[in-house]
C-alpha cells in the first residue's frame, strides 16, 4: 500500500539547517510528484515546494533562497534542506502525494514531522 | 498568489447540513476544470483529501460530502453532519503556483 514517512531531527538551532527525509513505498518516485508542504501550530499549510517525477523541482519563491528538495530513486527518499532557520520555521513538516494530472492535489499524507526551532 | 478566504468556524446540529465556503482571489477554473480541492484535517492528524477539480469524491469517502461552484466561489458540503466530521476544512488551489490554501473552517457542533 502507499506510504509516505518524514524523518529528521525535532529540534533545530536557529540559523542551522533543517534536513528532512521523505521515505516512500507503494509507489514509484519516477512516476509520481512529491511535494513538502509545513504547518505553524494552530496555523494553516503552506507549500514548499515539489520534486517532479522527472527529477525537476520547484519551489515557494517565499522560500526559494532557502530551500533544496533532491532525491534517490534507488532508495525510494526525496530529501528536504532548509537554512538559516529562525523561529517562524516552527511546524509540522508533511511529505505527500500527488495524484493530479494537470492540478495538483494530494491523496497520500506521511503522518508529518514535528521541527522545532529553538536555542 | 492566489488567496483563498473562508470562514474561521461554522456551527451545526448533528444530522444538518454543513455548508463551507470558500473564494479565491482569482478564477481557478481553466478548460472546464476547477482546479478546487478540499481536504479534512482532526487534531493531531495528517489532512485527508475528500473532494478534488472542485466536485469529484476522493476514494473512500463517504457521499455525505460533495463539493461545488466554479471560478471563484466554491462549497464543500456535508449532509448529513455526523460526530466523526468534527475537524479543520481547507480549500487548496492548483491552478497557478505557489499551490495556496485556504486558512481552514473549524465545524463545530450545536
Amino acid at each position: 500500500q502507499v506510504q509516505l514517512k518524514e524523518s529528521g531531527p525535532g529540534l533545530v538551532q536557529p540559523s542551522q539547517t533543517l534536513s528532512l527525509t521523505c521515505t516512500v513505498s507503494g509507489f514509484s518516485l519516477t512516476s509520481y510528484n512529491v511535494h513538502w508542504f509545513r504547518q505553524p501550530p494552530g496555523k494553516g499549510l503552506e507549500w514548499m515546494g515539489r520534486m517532479r517525477y522527472n527529477g525537476d523541482t520547484s519551489y515557494n519563491s517565499a522560500l526559494k533562497s532557502r530551500l533544496s528538495i533532491s532525491r534517490d530513486t534507488s532508495k525510494n527518499q526525496v530529501f528536504l534542506k532548509m537554512n538559516s532557520l529562525q523561529t517562524d520555521d516552527t511546524g509540522t513538516y508533511y511529505c505527500t502525494r500527488d495524484l493530479g494530472n494537470y492540478g495538483s492535489y494530494f491523496d497520500y499524507w506521511g503522518q508529518g514531522v514535528m521541527v522545532t526551532v529553538s536555542s | 498568489d492566489i488567496v483563498l478566504t473562508q470562514s474561521p468556524a461554522l456551527a451545526v446540529s448533528l444530522e444538518q447540513r454543513a455548508t463551507i465556503s470558500c473564494k479565491t482571489s482569482q478564477n481557478v477554473d481553466n478548460y472546464g476544470i476547477s482546479y478546487m480541492h478540499w481536504y479534512q484535517q482532526k487534531p493531531g492528524q495528517q489532512p485527508k483529501l475528500l473532494i478534488y477539480e472542485g466536485s469529484n469524491l476522493a476514494s473512500g469517502i463517504p457521499a455525505r460530502f460533495s463539493g461545488s461552484g466554479s471560478g471563484t466561489d466554491f462549497t464543500l458540503t456535508i449532509d448529513p453532519v455526523e460526530a466523526d466530521d468534527i475537524a479543520t476544512y481547507y480549500c487548496q488551489q492548483s491552478k497557478d503556483y505557489p499551490l495556496t490554501f485556504g486558512s481552514g473552517t473549524k465545524l463545530e457542533i450545536k
